[in-house]
């Protein structure tokens, strides 16, 4: 199914290592968000993008980075400062970013340190 | 920041049952309320959504209702199927762009 995707699948990350995931949208929405999922706790906001060449810190931005140059694509980057990467993560977007709006998700990238 | 807390973290039910999931929130100011729906090995999907200035609304077997003097919100799910079988969140919004999830429910429907 379209409109979100996200890839790869899985991610292996090696010590040190910087590694990108992918995000790419064709619902023509404002809006994108990258989520971190860890076994028991709920989705928390990494970073989020409303406009292109904008971007804003969630609650746990630390450790990662990401760009906004086209509307359709939010590539997020794991760098090495963070040390607790593994993880799902999930992106999503939504139409303007306003209050209200349904949240659309990719199918995720599981991220795992070697 | 707000804080939404879920419970309880795993519900088994017998087929034909109802399920019920309980979210609080700390924030008075929060006004809208989603549900979401993750199978396993699948996105999280949107069933059903609250606004502050309604206090139930219902789809088919799906219903959510909204305290917010309690300042809780809660899922009920009646005539449980082996489909509804899934990881439930709850998410509070403020105002704008930031959603706050719960931690999540994993029901299981016992055919």
């Amino acid at each position: 199914d379209g409109g979100i995707t996200q890839s790869p699948k899985y991610l292996f990350r090696k010590e040190g290592q910087n590694v990108t995931l992918s995000c790419e949208q064709n619902l023509n929405h404002d809006a994108m968000y990258w989520y971190r999922q860890d076994p028991g706790q709920g989705l928390r906001l990494i970073y989020y993008s409303q406009i292109v060449n904008d971007f804003q810190k969630g609650d746990i931005a630390e450790g990662y980075s990401v760009s906004r140059e086209k509307k359709e694509s939010f590539p997020l980057t794991v760098t090495s400062a963070q040390k607790n990467p593994t993880a799902f993560y999930l992106c999503a977007s939504s139409p303007r970013g306003a209050a209200n709006e349904k949240l659309f998700f990719g199918s995720g990238t599981q991220l795992s340190v070697l | 920041g707000e804080n939404v807390e879920q419970h309880p973290s795993t519900l088994s039910v017998q087929e034909g049952d109802s399920a019920v999931i309980k979210c609080t929130y700390s924030d008075s100011a929060s006004n809208y309320f989603p549900w979401y729906k993750q199978e396993l090995g699948k996105r999280p999907q949107l069933i059903i959504d609250i606004r502050s200035n309604v206090g139930e609304k219902k789809d088919q077997r799906i219903a959510v209702t909204l305290n917010k003097t309690a300042k809780h919100f809660s899922l009920h799910i009646t005539e449980t199927q082996p489909e509804d079988s899934a990881v439930y969140f709850c998410a509070a919004s403020i105002a704008g762009n930031q959603f706050y999830f719960g931690t999540g429910t994993s029901l299981t429907v016992i055919p």
